[in-house]
């Protein structure tokens, strides 16, 4: 199993600015995933993060607006930057210790920009 | 690409009962993973249970069990003697085998109303 550790649990932000949601996992995975929640909907992949090499987007999501960064393999941040009203999301982070096994998740960053 | 579809917004059952949750999916893959999660009010995804398209036998984990048809691409869920924590968003979820494609394809989500 893994426990993941995910910051801030909720935030109010200003359009225009950026906020870096940070994704600890108590031990050493491989596969490294945001999603994306929007209210009362379904979750849709942002990107893989990939240690030691640029993250993998999903058609819709770009670099500028989302910037990832995987600096080891427990640890990873998401950038939601020059943020508007329609940003405001819930972002989980999500985990997978082995193929095709459970994916565990953080509890998720309810972010609000007014 | 493959898509999940879950037809059943919400859905509501009343205490001790069984419900059953529908979910299809498309896919010309002939190996996948399947998975049903569970996000109650907290936002924490749970997984309630998973298959594997190569196995032929139903999944079934305590008071939940899957009723897994490959050839019909449906994957429904059943709840037997429905709790009250079972209230939640039930998502049907799809994952590639496949090396690059490991991510998760989700459902639109069934809101699942315990009645006491």
């Amino acid at each position: 199993s893994a426990v993941i550790s995910q910051k801030p649990s909720r935030d109010i932000c200003q359009r225009g600015t950026s906020l870096t949601i940070q994704c600890q996992v108590d031990s050493q995975v491989t596969m490294m995933f945001w999603y994306r929640q929007q209210p009362g909907q379904s979750l849709t992949l942002i990107a893989t993060a990939n240690q030691g090499s640029e993250a993998t987007y999903e058609s819709g999501f770009v670099i500028d607006k989302f910037p990832i960064s995987r600096p080891n393999l427990t640890f990873s941040t998401l950038t939601v930057s020059n943020m508007s009203p329609e940003d405001s999301s819930i972002y989980l982070c999500s985990v997978e210790i082995l193929a095709g096994s459970e994916a565990f998740f953080g509890q998720g960053t309810r972010l609000t920009v007014v | 690409a493959q898509t999940v579809t879950q037809s059943q917004p919400e859905m509501s059952v009343q205490e001790a009962e069984t419900v059953t949750l529908s979910c299809t999916y498309d896919t010309s893959e002939s190996d996948y993973y399947l998975f049903w999660y569970k996000q109650p009010p907290s936002r924490q995804m749970i997984l309630v249970i998973r298959q594997e398209a190569y196995k032929q036998q139903n999944a079934t984990e305590n008071r939940f069990s899957v009723n897994f048809q490959k050839a019909a691409k449906s994957f429904s869920l059943k709840i037997s003697d429905s709790q009250l924590g079972d209230a939640a968003m039930y998502f049907c979820a799809y994952r590639s085998p496949n090396f690059g494609n490991e991510k998760l394809t989700f459902g639109t989500g069934t809101r699942l109303t315990i009645i006491p």
